[in-house]
Formats: structure tokens, C-alpha cells, sequence
């Protein structure tokens, strides 16, 4: 079946800094894969997705994530964050046409 | 650009009510969906719905729980008596054909508060 693991559930990081927020799925195929940022309150924004050719794809607020395979990972990266980037985000997993599977979460806090 | 729509965005109801959650999905897609999420958990599958039949559903998604597409237009998702734990963030899903890259498009969610 499949499963998403996002094994930090809060990440703070100071303005400016880079980021990496990790995913990782469990999956027999190749599967599509999404990144949504929610922000408190809101509903789901897309930043990126992947489904097939280049690993590393770009998205929105200046969001990049790269598939890699061999690690069954999807990780999502900025290489500098802004304040208001602080939000909730979540790693998903789908196929076809069939359910979404959400991890659970990881909540960002930017610092000054 | 086209989204999908749901109303109300918030509802508050006694346990034990019935309460209708609307979506209006993109309006040349197939596939709908419902999801929920208690609040500070993750997002969960409700169901899925194409041609007019549930074509998946999970385990939260038992009896209480019925959907329709009474119209071309509307999504519907049912709660027959809703439950303390029925509070939740609900979130309706639509996805176009396989060609569309399989990406379900969220509307803004309807937050339910069950008293």
C-alpha cells in the first residue's frame, strides 16, 4: 500500500536560510508525487509535482524538490526562506486516478 | 482559471444533525473526491466518485457518510448524524483524464463544527 513518511513534524528556521523538508514514500510503481503548502486556517496550495522525466522540478515561491529513486525520496528545498514561508506542509502520494495519501505534516517556523 | 468551490466554508451543528457539505468541482472534470482533516493532523481520504458510483472509499467513510452528484454541477458529501468527531476540515477534490497528469485540484475546504 502506499505510505508517505515526512519524519520531521516541525522545522524552525531563520530568515534567509536554506531549506529541506523530507519525504519519503513507499510505493511499488513509479508513483506522482506532490508537494501542498497550508497555511493556518487555508486550504491546500500546490507548490510542485513530479510524474515522470526531470528529477528535479521546480515550483512555485521559488520551491524546487528532486526525486531520487535509489532513497524513495521526495524532498523539498529553498534555498532561502522568507517569512512567509511559515506554514504546514505535506508530502503526498497518488495514482491515477485513485486516492491521495498525505503525510502528516511538517510545520515550518521562520524566525526573524 | 478554474477552481473548485466549496460551500459553506464554515458550518457549526449539534451532534446528532445531518449536515450537507457542496462542492462545485472543475467543470470538465470526471473524478471527485472528499478528504478530511482533524484539526492538526494529517489530510485523510474520505472517497471517490466517478460515473455516478463510489469507486473507492476508506474506512472513516462508513454508513453515516453518503455522497451525490445530484446535478452537472454539484458534489455532495452527507453527514446522516454527525458525531463530536466528525469536526474536521473537509476538502472536495476534482481530476480531469488520465492526459491532465492526474493532478486533483482542492477547493478551499469546509470547516465543520459539530457541538
Amino acid at each position: 500500500a502506499q505510505s508517505v513518511t515526512q519524519p520531521d513534524i516541525h522545522i524552525t528556521v531563520s530568515e534567509g536560510a536554506s531549506l529541506e523538508l523530507r519525504c519519503n514514500y513507499s510505493y511499488g510503481a513509479t508513483p506522482y508525487l506532490f508537494w501542498y503548502v497550508q497555511s493556518p486556517g487555508q486550504g491546500l496550495q500546490l507548490l510542485l509535482k513530479y510524474f515522470s522525466g526531470d528529477t528535479l522540478v521546480q515550483g512555485i515561491k521559488g520551491f524546487e524538490a528532486e526525486f531520487k529513486r535509489s532513497q524513495s525520496s521526495f524532498n523539498l528545498r529553498k534555498p532561502s526562506v522568507h517569512w512567509s514561508d511559515a506554514a504546514e506542509y505535506f508530502c503526498a502520494v497518488g495514482e491515477g486516478n485513485n486516492d491521495m495519501r498525505f503525510g502528516a505534516g511538517t510545520r515550518l517556523t521562520v524566525k526573524p | 482559471e478554474p477552481e473548485v468551490t466549496q460551500t459553506p466554508s464554515h458550518q457549526v451543528t449539534q451532534m446528532g444533525q445531518e449536515v450537507i457539505l457542496r462542492c462545485v468541482p472543475i467543470s470538465n472534470h470526471l473524478y471527485f473526491y472528499w478528504y478530511r482533516q482533524i484539526l492538526g493532523q494529517k489530510v485523510e481520504f474520505l472517497v471517490s466518485f466517478y460515473n455516478n458510483e463510489i469507486s473507492e472509499k476508506s474506512e472513516i467513510f462508513d454508513d453515516q457518510f453518503s455522497v451525490e452528484r445530484p446535478d452537472g454541477s454539484n458534489f455532495t458529501l452527507k453527514i446522516r448524524s454527525t458525531k463530536l468527531e466528525d469536526s474536521a476540515m473537509y476538502f472536495c477534490a476534482s481530476q480531469g483524464l488520465v492526459g491532465s497528469y492526474n493532478e486533483q485540484f482542492f477547493g478551499p475546504g469546509t470547516r465543520l463544527t459539530v457541538l
